[in-house]
């Protein structure tokens, strides 16, 4: 399975944007990219996915360099519920068909001040 | 509401017991997962299921056991084999079992002393 690397943690203030970056060069031309976060003491929440364009959602943008080999999650005005782990994760569109296995790193821990 | 439920939210237990964690869901989806995090780290997958009484074994499936007997219900079994079950257990669904996004429950945080 191909591998993200992403910061350990960030911090951002209340009502500003959030970059959160991802890199994954290995990446395969079948391999979808998406983000999940997950708040304190509770399950992952899917946040948005996307192949080749940019994608926006209701939670967050994503932008995907044209290269794929990198990512970036864009939440737009961080609000004091936005601090979690935040799971970039490449899903193999091939393999999906079998487990839909995600395979969770560390992810980002971000805080955000008020 | 729709969604899945875990319970209970914390379970204690006595080393060489078992004990069965429960994971019900009313969004009438297919597939079903559990899932481990331990501090610090990642999920891992034990075991998932794509379909009724079917299941397949995830990356961490030793000392566990589970069931499919209804499509709503997907019990974990934590058996008194496995060598460190102290964790937090989160179980997940999906419509299928492709691709599509997974909805995860609350957890159950397990210790065993």
């Amino acid at each position: 399975d191909a591998k993200t690397t992403q910061p350990n943690s960030m911090e951002s203030n209340e009502e500003e944007p959030v970059h959160l970056p991802c890199n994954h060069s290995t990446i395969s031309g079948t391999d979808y990219i998406h983000w999940y976060r997950q708040l304190p003491s509770q399950g992952p929440e899917y946040v948005i996915h996307g192949l080749t364009s940019n994608v926006n959602n209701r939670m967050a943008s994503l932008a995907i360099a044209e290269d794929r080999k990198s990512s970036t999650l864009i939440l737009h005005r961080a609000t004091l519920r936005d601090a979690a782990v935040y799971y970039c994760i490449l899903r193999d569109v091939r393999d999906g068909g079998a487990t839909n296995k995600l395979i969770f790193g560390t992810g980002t821990l971000l805080a955000v001040q008020p | 509401d729709g969604g899945i439920t875990q319970s209970p939210k914390y379970l204690f237990r006595k080393e060489g017991q078992n004990v069965t964690l429960s994971c019900e869901q009313n969004l009438n989806h297919d597939a079903m997962y559990w899932y481990r995090q331990d501090p610090g780290q990642g999920l891992r997958l034990i075991y998932y299921s794509q379909i009724v009484n079917d299941f397949q074994k995830g990356d961490i499936a030793e000392g566990y056991s589970v069931s499919r007997e209804k499509k709503e219900s997907f019990p974990l079994t934590v058996t008194s084999a496995q060598k460190n079950p102290t964790a937090f257990y989160l179980c997940a669904s999906s419509k299928v079992a492709g691709y599509d996004e997974q909805y995860f429950g609350p957890g159950t945080r397990l210790t065993v002393t």
